[in-house]
């Protein structure tokens, strides 16, 4: 059972959108940064967005991040076949001196 | 070019122990926190462990009191000790730079496979 809520597949046609949504709680999401990370099959993550909604260099900008209060949302538009992955949002939780991820969303693109 | 390559990992029985290390190159290590991520074969991932700059180390409750993050600046390497392993701590390890707390994890290893089984 993890800390952060996150659905666990999300699927869309290829050059459409996709949202996908991370809940927590005061003690983690509505009081710190969250980051978001893509992990392709038998690779590690990679980071894809920081501090809510920014990017490291070399993420396109089809990746987006926002947060609401105590919940995050990663957006991917125009998708392509190789978004196929799995995505986990992650941040730091106060209560626990820890930090925390979601249960990670797989991406199929139909 | 931050590199972050892991070693360490292995088979080990119930109740025993293992190190693994983490060599980094390609940025001031000192200057970085620093974290071990696991992830069990076929689930997500779980933040084990980091160490701030400055020395403070934190842990998830399930390895707090079995496991021991450190780091040697003078070496740039980071470590994890673990001690009394169950079964439920097989999973690939990984290291990674940076933070939860802001900025991200921005850079991991590959990962290193512990396997606890008798």
């Amino acid at each position: 059972q993890s800390v952060l809520t996150q659905p666990p597949s999300v699927s869309a046609a290829p050059g459409q959108k996709v949202t996908i949504s991370c809940s927590g709680s005061s003690s983690n999401i509505g009081n710190n940064y969250v980051s978001w990370y893509q992990q392709l099959p038998g690779t590690a993550p990679k980071l894809l967005i920081y501090d809510n909604n920014r990017r490291p260099s070399g993420i396109p900008d089809r990746f987006s991040g926002s947060k609401s209060d105590t919940s995050a949302t990663l957006g991917i538009t125009a998708l392509q076949t190789g978004d196929e992955a799995d995505y986990f949002c992650g941040t730091w939780d106060g209560s626990l001196s820890a930090g925390v991820f979601g249960g990670g969303t797989r991406l199929t693109v139909l | 070019e931050v590199q972050l390559l892991e070693s360490g990992g292995g088979l080990v029985q119930p109740g025993g122990s293992l190190r693994l290390s983490c060599a980094a190159s390609g940025f001031t290590f000192s200057s970085y926190n620093m974290a071990w991520i696991r992830q069990a074969p076929g689930t997500g991932l779980e933040w084990v462990s980091g160490i701030d700059s400055s020395g403070p180390t934190y842990y998830t409750d399930s390895v707090k009191g079995r496991f021991t993050i450190s780091r040697d600046n003078s070496q740039n390497t980071l470590s994890l000790q673990m001690n009394t392993l169950r079964v439920e701590d097989t999973a690939i390890y990984y290291c990674a730079k940076g933070r939860m707390s802001r900025d991200g994890l921005d850079s991991w290893g590959q990962g290193t496979l512990v396997t606890v089984s008798s």
